[in-house]
Parts: structure tokens; C-alpha cells; sequence
């Protein structure tokens, strides 16, 4: 089974300094990665994803992530944050489950705190 | 526009009380998902389902079941609430596939006292 493992719960960060919220996952078969963010007392979002193609992905605020198969991350950037970027970022992967469907495991997060 | 709805946001209920959760999606999505998210621990898979009547377990399935008798609406039940439930709860839905971007509620916050 695929695990998914955030390494970093908390991360602060000055305003307009770069980020990097680091994911790694358990296997080295095709997968599918995924980015969400939850913002305080909200379900989560689609922050950005990759499903094949070019390794770097981008979203529409500024963050990418970059899959790296040999490596098995997918890791989160963002050159310069603001202080609305703070909430808590989830890591995901997809797997198929016995009875062939697919299901979502997520890490346990990562808290990005932009400070002013 | 996507919508998943949870019938409650805020619940407080006793020990040994029986809680239904309540998850509407109006994106006729095959797949419906619980999902409970503790701090430090992330979300963890609790049930999906993957069409009408069809559940499959997910991780932390003890203590809880779910029903799905319509597409659009996926229940959650804890037959007897404990106060190791205390959690949010989170309802997510999704075409079929592995592909497709996951689609959350704004969650549910259950305390059991």
C-alpha cells in the first residue's frame, strides 16, 4: 500500500522569502500526486497535480511542484509567499484499492506560517 | 459550481449515542469518501464507496459504517459514539479513476462528551 510521508508539520516563513513544503511517497510504480491546501475552518482544495508528462507543475498562485520519479517526491515551492498563503498543506497520492477502485491517501501535512 | 455539502458542521454528542453524518454531492461523482482528520495525523481513510449500495474499508474502519442508497448522498454512522471520535470528519467525492481532483465539504466537528 502506498504511504505518503510530510516530513515538516510546521513550517514559518517570512513574507516574499521561498518555500519549500517536501512530500515523499512509498512506491516507485506510476502513480498520481496531488497538492491540497486547507485554509482555516475550510474542507481542502486542489492546489495542483501530476499525472504524466512534464515532471513540473505549476498552479494558478505561484506554487509548483516538481515529481521526481528516482527520488519517489514531489515537492512543493514557491519562490516568494505572502500572508495569505498560510494554512496547511496536504500531500496526496492515488491507489487502487481491492475492489479496483481508486482511493486518495494523504501525509499528515505541513503548516505554512507566513509571517510579516 | 462543485459542491459537497455536510448536513453539520458543529455536533456534541453523548458516549454510547448513535451519530449519523450526513454527505450530499450535486456532481453525480461515482466515488464518495470519509475521511477523519486529527492534528498530527493528517486525514485518514475511514470508508469509501465506489457506486450505490458498495462500500470498501479504508484504514481506521472500526467503529464506524456508512451507508450509500442514493449516488449523490454518502452517510457516515457511529453506532456508538465514543470519545475517541472526537475528530473532524471530512466528506470528499471524485469521478472514477485515479486521475481526477478530489472534492472536499467544509467538514464536520464532532465532539463526544
Amino acid at each position: 500500500a502506498q504511504s505518503v510521508t510530510q516530513l515538516d508539520s510546521q513550517v514559518p516563513v517570512f513574507e516574499e522569502a521561498p518555500v519549500e513544503l517536501r512530500c515523499n511517497y512509498s512506491s516507485s510504480v506510476s502513480v498520481y500526486l496531488f497538492w491540497y491546501v486547507q485554509y482555516p475552518n475550510q474542507g481542502l482544495q486542489l492546489l495542483l497535480k501530476y499525472l504524466s508528462g512534464s515532471t513540473l507543475v505549476e498552479s494558478i498562485n505561484g506554487f509548483e511542484a516538481e515529481f521526481n520519479k528516482s527520488q519517489t517526491s514531489f515537492h512543493l515551492r514557491k519562490p516568494s509567499v505572502h500572508i495569505s498563503d498560510t494554512a496547511e498543506y496536504f500531500c496526496a497520492v492515488s491507489e487502487v484499492g481491492a475492489s479496483g477502485t481508486y482511493k486518495y491517501i494523504f501525509g499528515t501535512g505541513t503548516r505554512l506560517k507566513v509571517l510579516a | 459550481d462543485v459542491k459537497v455539502t455536510q448536513s453539520s458542521r458543529y455536533l456534541v454528542k453523548r458516549t454510547g449515542e448513535k451519530v449519523f453524518l450526513e454527505c450530499v454531492q450535486d456532481m453525480d461523482h461515482e466515488n464518495m469518501f470519509w475521511y477523519r482528520q486529527d492534528p498530527g495525523l493528517g486525514l485518514r481513510l475511514i470508508y469509501f464507496s465506489y457506486d450505490v449500495k458498495m462500500k470498501e474499508k479504508g484504514d481506521i474502519p472500526e467503529g464506524y459504517s456508512v451507508s450509500r442508497e442514493k449516488k449523490e448522498r454518502f452517510s457516515l454512522i457511529l453506532e456508538s459514539a465514543s470519545t475517541n471520535q472526537t475528530s473532524m470528519y471530512l466528506c470528499a467525492s471524485t469521478l472514477t479513476g485515479g486521475r481526477n481532483t478530489i472534492y472536499f465539504g467544509e467538514g464536520s466537528w464532532l465532539t463526544v462528551v
